[in-house]
């Protein structure tokens, strides 16, 4: 299945750090999709980065994709508290024959103040 | 433009009930998946409904089952509940499969489901 596997798998670390967490997959993908949660709540979309593209920006988030080594990475910069949730990342994979979007266990980030 | 509505947000039954959770997609989202998250085994997908149709299901038995309306508004339908459904149950909607891949999809707050 394509489903990315997020590393670590936890990371704690003070406001104002940056946060890099990283993603692996297996097969090849139209896009790469980054989500956060938050405690009990649903995903929220934060960025989504095509298989042509290297690099995408977003406010403080940056994402890396590297397609000859099936990994991403999301960068948060200048971390806040309330950046405090979990990370998934959902490769899509190529073709009409999945329709759907699988998650691993994600990188719960803590943001300490 | 609203976001996906859930309903209901918690929820308790007993072993053997069934249950029905209701979603309401983002307007002209003809797209609806559901997934389970538990602590243990993470966010599972269960099934993806487009246009009333079930395009992919997820490896649950036949106790899980859901449709979609000609509104794309879905229902997901447990029945013979047993303690180890309780989880979070998540509906996500989405514009669906495009040229470039899965479109984003936009997850509702969940339902709460606790079986005792």
């Amino acid at each position: 299945s394509q489903q990315g596997e997020e590393d670590p798998q936890a990371l704690s670390i003070q406001e104002g750090e940056n946060a890099t967490m990283n993603c692996s997959y297996k097969t090849s993908i139209n896009n790469l999709q980054w989500y956060r949660q938050n405690s009990g709540r649903g995903l929220v979309h934060l960025i989504l980065i095509r298989s042509n593209e290297r690099e995408k920006h977003s406010g403080r988030l940056r994402v890396t994709l590297d397609t000859s080594k099936k990994s991403s990475s999301l960068l948060i910069t200048a971390s806040r508290a309330a950046d405090t949730a979990s990370y998934f990342c959902a490769p899509a994979g190529e073709g009409g024959s999945n329709y759907k979007l699988t998650f691993g266990k994600g990188t719960l980030l803590t943001v300490n103040p | 433009k609203a976001g996906v509505t859930q309903t209901p947000r918690y929820l308790i039954k007993t072993r053997g009930q069934q249950v029905t959770l209701s979603c309401s997609p983002i307007s002209g989202h003809r797209s609806v998946s559901w997934y389970q998250q538990t602590p243990g085994q993470g966010l599972q997908f269960l099934f993806e409904y487009f246009s009333e149709t079930q395009r992919n299901k997820g490896n649950f038995p036949g106790r899980f089952s859901g449709r979609q309306f000609s509104n794309s508004r879905s229902e997901m339908n447990v029945s013979t509940l047993e303690l180890g459904d309780s989880a979070l149950y998540l509906c996500a909607s989405s514009l669906g499969q495009g040229a470039l891949g899965f479109s984003p999809l936009h997850f509702g707050n969940g339902t709460r489901l606790t079986v005792t």
